[in-house]
């Protein structure tokens, strides 16, 4: 069964820093791999789908990797501003006919201190 | 805009009651999920249809039910027999069949116990 997680589950920075949030599955069979992001009592929000052919994604000041073979996904955001305190997930589909459920990591809190 | 709403945002319910969470998309999406959310917790799949008249169990399906008779409505009714229902219920769409496209969320309903 696929496991997915995020490492840190906490993150704390000061604005203007460039940081990385990491995500890790353990089955590399993977379609393709989503970020989304969560604000407090909100639904999500997709930031960047990777397919299983590509090695990452960029759109904005946020740029997502993907190593299928070791099982990691990054996502790295330059220059942060406290407007990207959220929290950040990391999902990956299991294929099953057209649809495609989503195996979710717990999470990464990231605060951005002004 | 197209979108998914879901009705209504908050929804509390008394021993024995069962109750239902509306989930509305106007994207013209084939497939549909539900999730539920704990706190500090990543989602888990509860339901998912891939067509109208259509659904399969996802990993916490029980003590839950789902109909899908319209493309565009995927309602979830949390029966009596869910013992712990307080979480968070986001529910999303993506077209199915195509590739590289994200899903959608809508804004979540927090259910209560009274």
């Amino acid at each position: 069964k696929q496991e997915v997680t995020q490492i840190p589950a906490a993150l704390s920075v000061p604005e203007g820093e460039n940081l990385v949030l990491n995500c890790s599955f353990t089955d590399s069979a993977i379609y393709n791999l989503q970020w989304f992001r969560q604000d407090p009592g909100k639904g999500l929000t997709s930031l960047l789908l990777i397919q299983s052919s590509q090695r990452e994604q960029t759109s904005g000041r946020l740029n997502a990797s993907l190593d299928k073979s070791s099982g990691r996904s990054t996502l790295y955001i330059a220059a942060s501003q406290p407007g990207d305190s959220a929290t950040y997930l990391c999902a990956v589909p299991i294929s099953s006919g057209s649809a495609r459920q989503l195996t979710f990591g717990s999470g990464t809190q990231l605060t951005v201190l002004p | 805009d197209g979108g998914i709403t879901q009705s209504p945002k908050y929804l509390f319910r008394k021993e024995g009651q069962n109750v239902t969470l509306s989930c509305e998309q106007n994207l013209n999406h084939d497939a549909m999920y539900w999730y539920r959310q704990d706190p500090g917790q990543g989602l888990r799949l509860i339901y998912y249809s891939q067509i109208v008249n259509d659904f399969q169990k996802g990993d916490i399906a029980e003590g839950y039910s789902v109909s899908r008779e319209k493309k565009e409505s995927f309602p979830l009714t949390v029966t009596s027999a869910q013992k712990n229902p307080t979480a968070f219920y986001l529910c999303a769409s993506d077209p199915g069949q195509v590739s590289g496209q994200p899903q959608h969320f809508g804004d979540g309903t927090r259910l209560s116990i009274l």
